[in-house]
């Protein structure tokens, strides 16, 4: 079985400052992982993406995630929160092995102080 | 550019009368899908089209159905929308195909802006 969390449901940090939002997973098979990003009224974009590649994944707009199965985590880390960062980011995990998968974390939503 | 397409962006329905939404795609994706959102919760997926084979997920209620007519339109029809059905709906679409192992391989989801259900 796959299963997602995503540790803190809010994370509020000032403008400029590093960001870091958790998420922790467990699958049966070997996952793929993501992580969207939702502003207000508005459909997901991906961020990035890790496949069983690099385990250290860049994604758009300064953003960076590692990889880390010894500690089945995905962080999700920015060294210099910028105001256009607040939103909704959801952690995904994707498994096409033994069925067809996506499992959503409940998300972390993101406030960035002036 | 390829994009994936919902219409209306905002619907107002009567409690008990049908309703459609529709999702459209320019990526030629295999995959479609439509989830319900709910205010400050998760996505939650109501079923998936892999090609023409509908896959439901075991709790989405039967009062939701989905319409594949061609690769690049998706239809959600709610048969008697409920107050609860309020919430945003999202079509995304997915490129997956087997590698010539036969292993699906994992891609990203590719949403479209959603729309806004109210039901009066």
């Amino acid at each position: 079985a796959q299963s997602v969390t995503q540790l803190d449901s809010h994370v509020s940090v000032s403008e400029g400052t590093p960001v870091l939002l958790r998420c922790n997973y467990s699958s049966s098979y070997s996952p793929s992982l993501f992580w969207y990003v939702q502003h207000p009224n508005k459909g997901l974009q991906l961020l990035l993406k890790y496949t069983s590649a690099a385990t250290l994944v860049k994604g758009i707009n300064g953003f960076e995630a590692e990889f880390k199965k010894s500690e089945t985590s995905f962080h999700l880390t920015k060294p210099s929160a910028h105001m256009s960062d607040a939103a909704e980011y959801f952690c995904v995990v994707s498994v096409r092995t033994g069925g067809f998968k996506t499992i959503f974390g409940a998300g972390t939503r993101l406030f960035v102080k002036a | 550019d390829a994009m994936v397409i919902q219409n209306p962006r905002y619907q107002v329905t009567q409690f008990g009368k049908p309703v459609t939404l529709s999702c459209s795609q320019t990526l030629n994706h295999n995959v479609m899908y439509w989830y319900q959102q709910k205010s400050s919760q998760a996505p939650k997926l109501l079923f998936h089209y892999y090609d023409k084979d509908f896959n439901n997920e075991a709790d989405t209620p039967d009062n939701f159905q989905s319409r594949r007519p061609n690769t690049s339109f998706c239809f959600l029809d709610i048969r008697s929308p409920g107050l609860g059905d309020a919430a945003m709906y999202l079509c995304a679409t997915e490129p997956s195909r087997p590698n010539s192992g036969g292993a699906l391989k994992n891609n990203e989801q590719f949403f479209g802006p959603g729309t806004r259900l109210t039901v009066l």
